[in-house]
């Protein structure tokens, strides 16, 4: 059973576009919520993270929106760049172990110019 | 300074042999995590040490699995008798301690034919 449920799959925007992915989890034991960015052929990289006590952080171009009664998260990317292009995984984890991470299954963005 | 670094980049492995995958974490990073990523899903965990000892195993998918960190820097990954279903990307990350965040190396393509 996967622990985090990702959507969409894919996502096409356009330039200068908003570009939006959303996660959802079950186990309310939870307590650190990051965004990771993968191009082919890398290892994933961390983006951004967020913790439960805020519903909102934002770093530049980014922003995790949290909302803990929904358990649900998300990811948006304001002024989509063409190198936003990648795959985009949310993940989460607990405190007892705090770099073992439960991956979402992916969002490949596409950034149309 | 240098990241985290996985060699092979590829491995081609007979159905049946055994395959080893090394991993050079960041130098004096005390946390060293394997996750493995299957084609088109997110990272899942496989096993986590904490400078030589191995605090988490409970990600290996069987006991053909085997995970070492002799010293407490690097680590070696051992599949034996390999399967098609082992075929995916291996990925080692470290932190500096427990809590800060992870740094993926590129991982190691693994095909089992």
């Amino acid at each position: 059973q996967q622990q985090v449920k990702q959507s969409p799959q894919s996502l096409i925007v356009q330039k200068g576009g908003i570009s939006i992915i959303n996660c959802a989890y079950e186990n309310t034991a939870f307590d650190y919520f990051p965004w990771y960015q993968q191009f082919p052929g890398k290892g994933p990289a961390l983006l951004i993270a967020i913790r439960p006590d805020v519903s909102e952080k934002k770093e530049g171009r980014f922003t995790i929106s949290f909302n803990k009664s929904a358990k649900q998260f998300s990811l948006h990317i304001m002024d989509s760049q063409p190198g936003d292009s990648a795959t985009y995984f949310c993940a989460a984890s607990r405190a007892d172990n705090f770099n073992k991470f439960y991956f979402g299954s992916g969002t490949k963005l596409n950034v149309k110019p | 300074g240098a990241g985290v670094s996985q060699s092979p980049r590829y491995k081609v492995a007979k159905r049946g042999q055994d395959v080893a995958l090394r991993c050079d974490p960041i130098s004096g990073h005390v946390s060293l995590f394997w996750y493995q990523q299957a084609l088109g899903q997110g990272p899942e965990f496989l096993t986590y040490f904490q400078n030589e000892a191995q605090l988490d195993k409970s990600g290996l998918p069987s006991d053909r699995f085997f995970a070492e960190r002799p010293e407490g820097s690097v680590s070696t990954l051992k599949i034996q008798r390999t399967q098609q279903e082992d075929s995916a990307v291996y990925l080692c990350a470290s932190s500096s301690t427990e809590n800060s965040p992870l740094h993926f190396g590129n991982g190691t393509r693994l095909t089992v034919t």
